[in-house]
């Protein structure tokens, strides 16, 4: 079976600074691996995957995230936060042979003040 | 959200009711899913369907049941309310191939009371 644990349930953040929002999975197979974002009174929004490749992955709103198979991490990054990134970050995963199930971590609440 | 409807957005029902949610999509996916969102526990699976009359168990399926009599409408049915749950429900579908991943509806805010 597969988890996501999402280590910190808030990060604060003054605006522009860089931020890091972690997520760790446990799997005994390969996986895909998902950051997804909601802002308030809203649903998911994808912000970016790893399914292969190059496993520095660049999403939306100038966010990347790094795949690290022998930490079992897939840490999410920005450089410079605003005061619009303030939202709930998800981190999921699905094994590759079994793509029905996507199993998410329990999120992490990203404030940023200015 | 890639032609995805829930309704109601929102609800208030009595414990002991029954309640549906409907969520209809536009683009003839073959996979649908329902998700609960709960403070603490992130998103789990209640059910899911991978095509018309096909359907399977989640996380967290006690107390719900699904149909699928067309490809574009997933309901979840809860048989009788109860407190425990009042949540967010979420309605997804999945997109295989190079594109692979899942799209969420806006979420039905349910409240029972």
């Amino acid at each position: 079976a597969q988890s996501v644990t999402q280590l910190d349930s808030q990060v604060p953040v003054f605006e522009e600074a860089p931020v890091e929002l972690r997520c760790n999975y446990s799997s005994s197979v390969s996986v895909y691996l998902f950051w997804y974002v909601q802002y308030p009174n809203q649903g998911l929004q994808l912000l970016l995957k790893y399914l292969s490749g190059s496993t520095l992955v660049k999403g939306i709103n100038g966010f990347e995230a790094e795949f690290n198979k022998s930490q079992t991490s897939f840490h999410l990054r920005k450089p410079s936060v605003h005061i619009s990134d303030t939202a709930e970050y998800f981190c999921a995963v699905t094994p590759f042979y079994n793509t029905d199930k996507l199993i998410f971590g329990t999120g992490t609440r990203l404030q940023v003040f200015p | 959200d890639a032609g995805i409807t829930q309704s109601p957005r929102h609800k208030v029902t009595e414990t002991g009711t029954p309640v549906t949610l409907r969520c209809h999509q536009t683009e003839n996916h073959r996979y649908m899913y329902w998700y609960r969102q709960d403070p603490g526990h992130g998103l789990r699976l209640i059910h899911y369907s991978y095509g018309v009359k096909d359907t399977d168990k989640g996380e967290v399926s006690d107390g719900y049941s699904v149909s699928r009599s067309k490809t574009e409408d997933f309901l979840l049915t809860l048989e009788s309310a109860t407190s425990s749950q009042t949540s967010v429900y979420f309605c997804a579908i999945s997109v295989s191939g190079d594109n692979y991943g899942y799209t969420f509806g806006s979420g039905t805010r349910l409240t029972v009371v």
